[in-house]
C-alpha cells in the first residue's frame, strides 16, 4: 500500500462549481498536513497547511482533516478558470527534519 | 522574504553530455534543501536533500549527483546524463527545525536529454 493515494484525475468542472479533491494516507503518524498548488510549468505553491483533524479556511479554500479514517480534502468554492491547476497533498511526520510525503496530484480544469 | 532561485529554466543536453543544475535560497540562513525531480504521471521524486553545507542524502540511486558548496546554495549534477534524466528539476526549502517541515519550491528547471 502506497504511503499516500490521489486520484490523479483530470478533474473538469464548470466555473463556480465545488470542488473536491481528496488524498488518503496509510500512516497514522503523519500530523501535518499541505495542500500545493502548481501551474503548468512552473513549482509548487503552498496553499494551505493544516495540523491535526478539523477543518481550516482560507477565502474560497478549505482544507480538512480525518485522521481517524486517514483521509485530507481540499474544498474549493465559487471555482475560478485560474484554479486551473495540478493540486498536490503532502504529509509530514511529526520528526523535525523528515521529507515530506506528497500525492501525485489531481489536475483540475475549470471551464468558463 | 525568502526567494528561492533555480537557473537554467530549460536546458536541452545530448545524452552523455554532463549537467549542473544550481539552487540558491535568499533570505534565510541554515535551511534544509531538497531536489525533487517530476515525470509526467509519476509526482514528485525525493532525489537528495541537504541539513548542511557537505551533508548530502541521496534518496534514490542514480547517476546524478548533489553537493552543497555553501549554506544557501544547491547543486545536481551528472557526470554522463541518460535519457531517463529527462524531466522537471525542483528545488526546494524549509525551515531547520521546524515542525512539520512545510517546503517552499524553486520555479524548476525543465530538462530535456536528447
Amino acid at each position: 500500500q502506497k504511503e499516500v493515494e490521489q486520484d490523479p484525475g483530470p478533474l473538469s468542472v464548470p466555473e463556480g462549481a465545488i470542488v473536491s479533491l481528496n488524498c488518503t494516507y496509510s500512516n497514522s503518524a503523519f500530523q501535518y498536513f499541505m495542500w500545493y498548488r502548481q501551474y503548468s510549468r512552473k513549482g509548487p505553491e503552498l496553499l494551505m497547511y493544516t495540523y491535526s483533524s478539523g477543518n481550516k479556511e482560507d477565502g474560497r479554500f478549505t482544507a480538512q482533516v480525518d485522521k481517524s479514517s486517514k483521509y485530507i480534502s481540499l474544498f474549493i468554492r465559487d471555482s475560478q478558470p485560474s484554479d486551473s491547476a495540478t493540486y498536490l497533498c503532502a504529509m509530514s511526520p511529526p520528526q523535525a527534519g523528515t521529507a515530506l510525503i506528497f500525492g501525485k496530484g489531481t489536475t483540475l480544469s475549470v471551464s468558463s | 522574504s525568502q526567494t528561492i532561485h533555480q537557473w537554467p529554466a530549460t536546458l536541452v543536453q545530448p545524452v552523455g553530455s554532463p549537467l549542473s543544475l544550481e539552487c540558491t535560497v535568499e533570505g534565510t540562513s541554515n535551511p534544509n534543501l531538497y531536489w525533487y525531480r517530476q515525470a509526467a504521471g509519476r509526482g514528485l521524486q525525493l532525489l537528495f536533500y541537504s541539513v548542511g553545507i557537505g551533508q548530502i542524502s541521496s534518496e534514490v540511486p542514480q547517476n546524478l549527483s548533489a553537493s552543497r558548496p555553501q549554506d544557501r546554495q544547491f547543486i545536481l549534477s551528472s557526470k554522463k546524463l541518460l535519457l531517463s534524466d529527462s524531466g522537471f528539476y525542483l528545488c526546494a526549502w524549509s525551515v531547520k527545525g521546524a515542525l512539520g517541515d512545510t517546503q517552499y519550491f524553486g520555479p524548476g528547471t525543465r530538462l530535456t536529454v536528447l
